[in-house]
This record gives structure tokens, sequence and C-alpha cells, in this order.
């Protein structure tokens, strides 16, 4: 089945510097991606997706590369800020078929940015 | 726009308990979902809705746990008898067919915290 692979958190960060979460997916056939991100006391929200092969998915300074040949999502950021501090969480949408339209998550990483 | 409402925020309950989870969605929006989400992994469908027909529960443990949604809008999820290991928030979650084809957008709730002593 699909699966989602996070690498694990907590990541700790000064503020400006460079960001990766590293996330890599099975599925079969040509997955839709996305990060989705949990502020502290929220519930989650689309951050950005891509929907095929080499789409760049970006918003808020974050991006983010559907890789197929790689099946990778990495999110990146180039200078975090204590706002960014939050759960996020890469998830698939696999192949549209009958038998549903979901979303499959991966565990999640934290990251907390400090001063 | 009012977003999805659930509740109650937080629920403490001892084993072999019932309690009883509500969610309120995007006013038109046909789809919801429910998400188990235990502490350290991610959120895990248990059970989804097209108006108030059910489209998958295959990931529902049926001998404990209910979920209905009668008239296609709010919805209540109930866990009879509780385990220690549903101790989880439960999120709701809400969309359109049409822009979730489109975008992959889901809109959550802020998620029910359950604690099974």
């Amino acid at each position: 089945g699909d699966s989602v692979t996070q690498m694990e958190g907590p990541v700790t960060l000064s503020e400006e510097a460079f960001l990766t979460i590293n996330c890599t997916y099975t599925a079969t056939g040509y997955p839709s991606l996305f990060w989705y991100v949990q502020y502290p006391g929220e519930g989650l929200q689309l951050l950005l997706k891509a929907t095929k092969a080499d789409d760049k998915g970006s918003n808020k300074g974050f991006e983010a590369t559907y890789r197929k040949e790689t099946t990778s999502f990495h999110l990146e950021k180039g200078s975090v800020q204590v706002s960014d501090s939050a759960v996020y969480f890469c998830a698939l949408r696999g192949m549209l078929t009958g038998g549903g339209n979901k979303l499959t998550f991966g565990t999640g990483t934290q990251l907390k940015v400090e001063l | 726009e009012a977003g999805v409402a659930q509740s109650p925020r937080y629920k403490i309950i001892e084993k072999r308990q019932s309690v009883a989870f509500w969610c309120n969605p995007i006013s038109g929006h046909a789809t919801l979902y429910w998400y188990q989400q235990i502490l350290g992994q991610g959120p895990k469908l248990l059970i989804q809705f097209q108006n108030n027909g059910v489209v998958d529960d295959s990931q529902l443990p049926k001998d404990r746990f209910s979920a209905e949604r009668l008239k296609g809008v709010d919805s209540t999820l109930k866990i009879q008898p509780a385990k220690l290991e549903d101790s989880a928030v439960y999120l709701c979650a809400s969309s359109s067919p049409g822009v979730f084809t489109n975008t992959g957008e889901l809109f959550f709730g802020e998620g029910s915290r359950l604690t099974v002593l």
C-alpha cells in the first residue's frame, strides 16, 4: 500500500538557518504529494503541493520538488523564523480510483526555531 | 467562513467506558473524514463519508468504533468500550470533492484529545 516516510524530529534550528525536512514515499502510479503544517493549538493546514514529477510547490518561503526518480518530496526553506515552529507532515494522495479519495500521512517532523 | 468544529477538545475516561466525539464540517463540504493520530505517528484514516454514505471504513475497528453522518452534515464518532491504545487525537476533516480532486486540500478541525486510563 501507499506509505510516506519522514525524517524524525525534533529539528532545532536558529533563526535564519536553512531548513530541510526529508520525505520519501512508496506508491503505485503517479501520486500527488503534499506538505501540511500544524501550528501549536491549531488544526492541520495545507502548506504546498505538487501533482506531477518535477513540479515544485511553494508557499510562505517553503519549497518542495516532486522527484519521481528518487521518490522524494523534501521540504526546504532558505531562512526560517521563530513563527515557523510547528509540526510538518508529508502526505500523498494515490491514484484516483473508485476506492476513494484520501490522504496518507507521514509521522510528522517537529521544527523548533530559536532566536 | 467558519472552520471545522469539533468537540469536546479533551476527554479523559477509564478503559471499558464509552466516549463520543462530534464534528461539524465546513458548510457545503460533502466529504467528511475521521482520522486517528496517536502520539508520534501520522494521522490514520478511520472512515470517510460522502454525504451520508460511507466511502471507506477499511481501517475502522468495527468491534468498538462506530461513526455516523445521518443527515449528511455533522458526524459523530463513538468508541465503546475504550481500550488504553485508543488514547489519541481524533481529527475531523472535510472537503468539497471537486476542490479536493484539484488541490488535495482537506480542512481540519483542532482535534479531540482522548486519554484512556
